[in-house]
């Protein structure tokens, strides 16, 4: 069963910690992206990579960073945490010319207090 | 600015019924659509695609209904049932799956 792991469910940070948010793809997918959900707002993409080492920013790359070292491994790195970034935070990927959209992680709800 | 809007935030319905989800977007390049349900704590799953080749998919329950010079999508689940209840996401791609542009969802809340 493909999978895309996000390795923590639940996250509680304070406020200026460096929070890392990890997600690992066994697809082989070129593209990996970081999304944030927030009631009445959708998904909003942060960051996005279509290859390793690569990054691009998405809608609201502010306060964040990413990091793609392994085609496998896409990270998001919160540098100074703060309130107003609690949140869902939900990984992709998918390949090139992917038809069937998105494959999702089972998402990170991280709160910042 | 949103290039894909849903402008209902909750829609509830008897089980049994017909439940219909809508979607409108603005971009004319957008050419493929997903629509993705998800519970609680959980990512979302995709449900049901469209191409902009055509003007209705059928996936057993489900049907997606594309008007292009309308800019505008649906969602139809006949018959409902509450295990559909969660929030449905429409979304939209330019260029056949590289991004997609997400709306703010739909939350289903199917009534037994």
């Amino acid at each position: 069963d493909v999978k895309v792991t996000q390795s923590s469910r639940y996250l509680v940070k304070r406020t200026g910690e460096k929070v890392f948010l990890e997600c690992v793809q066994d697809m082989d997918h070129e593209n990996m992206f970081w999304y944030r959900q927030d009631p009445g707002l959708g998904l909003r993409l942060i960051y996005f990579s279509y290859d390793v080492k690569m990054k691009e920013k998405g809608d609201i790359p502010e306060g964040y960073s990413v990091s793609r070292e392994k085609k496998e491994r896409f990270s998001l790195i919160l540098e100074s945490a703060s309130t107003n970034q609690t949140s869902m935070y939900l990984c992709a990927s998918t390949g090139t010319g992917g038809t069937y959209g998105y494959t999702f992680g089972s998402g990170t709800r991280l709160t910042v207090v | 600015d949103q290039q894909v809007k849903q402008n209902s935030p909750s829609l509830s319905v008897q089980e049994g019924r017909i439940s219909i989800l809508n979607c409108d977007y603005t971009n004319s390049m957008f050419d493929y659509f997903l629509w993705y349900k998800k519970y609680p704590a959980e990512g979302p799953t995709f449900l049901i695609s469209i191409s902009s080749i055509k003007d209705k998919n059928e996936d057993g329950r489900f049907t997606v209904f594309l008007n292009k010079s309308a800019k505008h999508l649906s969602l139809h689940i006949v018959p409902s049932q509450p295990g559909d209840s969660a929030v449905y996401f429409c979304a939209a791609s330019a260029n056949t799956g590289n991004q997609f542009y997400f709306g703010t969802g739909t939350s289903l809340t199917v009534i037994p």
